[in-house]
């Protein structure tokens, strides 16, 4: 059984370019959420996507968008990158099934991103 | 608005030693408490979970209590191994169980 599995691994860009990052959820989880883990620092917040649509945003500006396709994977898309935006970008899956709350959520490895 | 926060930044112990890391959080009505390990620019995986109406959780050698009228969580290692070394973090849901609120950690080292 898969887990949350994250792509790509590391990635680089320069300021003012766009990314995506994509993230497939556990098998059977239904939820996604995203996190920025800068240096040092705990995770953050980014948004949550359920049903193809966002939930739930945290303190992030609208160059953060996302996206949740109907086999439950979702993209994470930063545009206009600022050098601030260097992180590291984390996944979460979760079940609503099991978890009506949602909030036992499954990690991936995460996608590093270096803006230079 | 949940914070949580995370004493002793970072510890440094030899091997063998009994430590504890300290978790506290200023809004006590959690749904949970979650502790996780960070390895060096890795991914976090969940060590242990207690759910508000449990005081404590055990795997192996690692031992997690809940003081929820308090606002703190202890997460306990005993005998601990080189391998231990590395960033625990400990996180609660918000209140609308949306999304998960992160302490900054405690970086651990253990010494041959």
């Amino acid at each position: 059984d898969a887990g949350v599995t994250q792509s790509p691994t590391h990635l680089i860009k320069t300021r003012g370019q766009q990314v995506t990052l994509r993230c497939s959820p556990k098998s059977g989880h239904d939820t996604v959420s995203w996190y920025q883990q800068a240096l040092g620092q705990g995770p953050q917040f980014i948004f949550q996507y359920y049903e193809e649509e966002e939930r739930q945003r945290g303190n992030f500006p609208d160059r953060f968008s996302g996206h949740q396709f109907p086999n439950y994977s979702s993209e994470l898309n930063v545009n206009a990158l600022l050098l601030g935006d260097s992180a590291l970008y984390l996944c979460a899956s979760s079940s609503t099934l099991v978890d009506r709350a949602g909030n036992i959520q499954y990690f991936g490895a995460g996608t590093r991103l270096s803006v230079l | 608005k949940q914070e949580v926060t995370q004493i002793p930044a970072a510890l440094s112990v030899p091997e063998g030693e009994n430590l504890v890391l300290n978790c506290s959080f200023t809004d006590s009505a959690i749904y949970n408490l979650q502790w996780f390990r960070q390895d060096p620019g890795k991914g976090l995986t969940s060590l242990l979970l207690i759910q508000s109406s449990q005081r404590e959780q055990t795997s192996g050698r690692l031992n997690a209590s809940l003081d929820k009228s308090s606002g703190r969580s202890t997460l306990y290692i005993a005998a601990s191994q080189p391998g231990d070394s590395a960033t625990y973090l400990c996180a609660v849901p918000n209140t609308g169980f949306q999304k998960l609120v992160f302490g900054t950690g405690t970086r651990l080292l253990v010494s041959p």
